[in-house]
């Protein structure tokens, strides 16, 4: 079945703009997670969703970091006034909750440039 | 937050050598988690440790909970060059937390 999907795959901006960063959970599943991953790092948790609603955002750096589930599947990440310390790789991960550990399905990211 | 301090960072060995791994935290956790991460691609999970002490191999890789659930080990066996990407652990407390990874290369 179809896996985890992000877009887009690479993104560049330039410092100031606005951008949006898409995730199409595995189909069925509950929970999403948002991570990012700079260079040389491990993923680094944002946000985790619940269905629709943000169960945890202890993650988000800052308030120019905001992301949506609004229908309990696809969400998206936007990032507002963007800064080059934003650049990195976006990853999307959904589990479907009730699982024995909740296991994360993780997309292939999306690198964000921010020039 | 919590740290996990994962090593070695790299580690470049010849084909068929066996390779370890290990990651140890100031916590005790009660999962454990061992991914890959190939390049473009986002992590896989190759093995999840539930109690402490408990060894689970997944065909040449085998993962150990430890004993005081402070740490964990990975070690692949017969190593070839697929097995190249960067290897992590991570605990999970609802969302994830990963170690910084080690980087494995294989020279073919």
């Amino acid at each position: 079945g179809a896996g985890v999907s992000q877009t887009p795959s690479n993104k560049v901006t330039e410092k100031g703009k606005y951008v949006e960063l898409r995730c199409d959970p595995i189909s069925g599943h509950t929970a999403l997670y948002w991570y990012r991953q700079s260079l040389g790092q491990g993923p680094e948790f944002l946000i985790y969703f619940q269905g629709t609603g943000a169960a945890d955002d202890s993650g988000l750096p800052n308030d120019r970091f905001f992301a949506v589930r609004p229908e309990g599947s696809v969400s998206t990440l936007k990032i507002q006034r963007t800064e080059r310390g934003d650049s990195a790789v976006y990853l999307c991960a959904s589990s479907f909750w009730g699982s024995s550990y909740n296991e994360q399905f993780f997309g292939p990211g999306t690198r964000l440039t921010v020039l | 937050g919590q740290q996990l301090n994962q090593s070695p960072q790299s580690m470049f060995i010849q084909e068929g050598e066996d390779v370890s791994m290990n990651c140890t935290s100031s916590s005790i956790f009660n999962t454990w988690l061992w991914y890959k991460q190939d390049p473009g691609e986002g992590p896989v999970l190759l093995i999840a440790l539930y109690k402490a002490g408990e060894l689970t191999s997944n065909g040449r890789l085998t993962a150990q909970f430890g004993i005081t659930r402070k740490d964990s080990f990975l070690n692949i066996s017969a190593s070839i060059p697929s097995d190249v990407g960067i290897y992590f652990c991570a605990i999970s407390q609802g969302n994830l937390i990963f170690g910084k990874g080690t980087k494995l290369s294989v020279k073919p």
